[in-house]
């Protein structure tokens, strides 16, 4: 069965804090996959990964970094945590694809709150 | 501009009657794929089906059917017989041969409330 966890479901932190969103999938995948979701906006790409060590921005990037070190973890860093960055942030993967029908799976979810 | 459109921010529905959650789309690309996904209230996204754009028919699964029309550019998700644990968020989604197959774009969603 596949699986993608991420780190914490719910998150609260303060302004100008450093955070990190963690993601571990289990599917040997190649990509990886950073969106929020904020009501009336549906899911927005931060960032995406198609190998270790590769990276390439999405929709919203700024504020946000990356870091993949091995192939089975993604990570999301807020560098300077601020208010408006408070947000579901839903990680995903999938193998790398010619087919248009190949599905992204997704993590739970983390609700992040910053003060 | 949109690529993905849902109109219905939110649907009210009956127990065991049929709904239709608009998806309209925009693409110059002859080659992509759309995709529905349900979010319960847990969060986690859960793919339900997906229509190629030169597929023929309308897809389906189980009780869930694609409204397929193409010259239209729409994608509507019909559920038939709607259950309670159908409440979720809807959220309709396109892959582009453009955007080298391994991104998704995604509307903004559509609440389904399901009453007894």
């Amino acid at each position: 069965d596949v699986k993608v966890t991420q780190s914490s479901r719910y998150l609260v932190k303060r302004t100008g804090e450093k955070v990190f969103l963690e993601c571990v999938q289990d599917m040997d995948h190649e990509n990886m996959f950073w969106y929020r979701q904020d009501p009336g906006l549906g899911l927005r790409l931060i960032y995406f990964s198609y190998d270790v060590k590769m990276k390439e921005k999405g929709d919203i990037p700024e504020g946000y970094s990356v870091s993949r070190e091995k192939k089975e973890r993604f990570s999301l860093i807020l560098e300077s945590a601020s208010t408006n960055q408070t947000s579901m942030y839903l990680c995903a993967s999938s193998t790398p694809t010619s087919s248009l029908g190949e599905t992204q799976y997704f993590g739970p979810g983390t609700r992040l709150l910053v003060l | 501009a949109q690529k993905i459109t849902q109109t219905q921010p939110g649907m009210f529905v009956q127990e065991k009657e049929a709904v239709t959650l608009d998806c309209t789309y925009d693409t110059s690309d002859p080659s992509y794929g759309l995709f529905w996904y349900k979010q319960p209230s847990s969060g986690e996204m859960i793919f339900l089906i997906y229509q190629g754009s030169y597929d023929q028919q309308n897809a389906t699964e189980g009780r869930y059917s694609l409204n397929f029309q193409k010259a239209r550019k729409s994608a509507n998700l019909v559920i038939s017989a709607s259950q309670l644990g159908d409440s979720a968020m809807y959220f309709c989604a396109m892959r582009e041969i453009g955007t080298g197959f391994q991104k998704l774009v995604f509307g903004t969603g559509t609440r389904l409330l399901v009453s007894p």
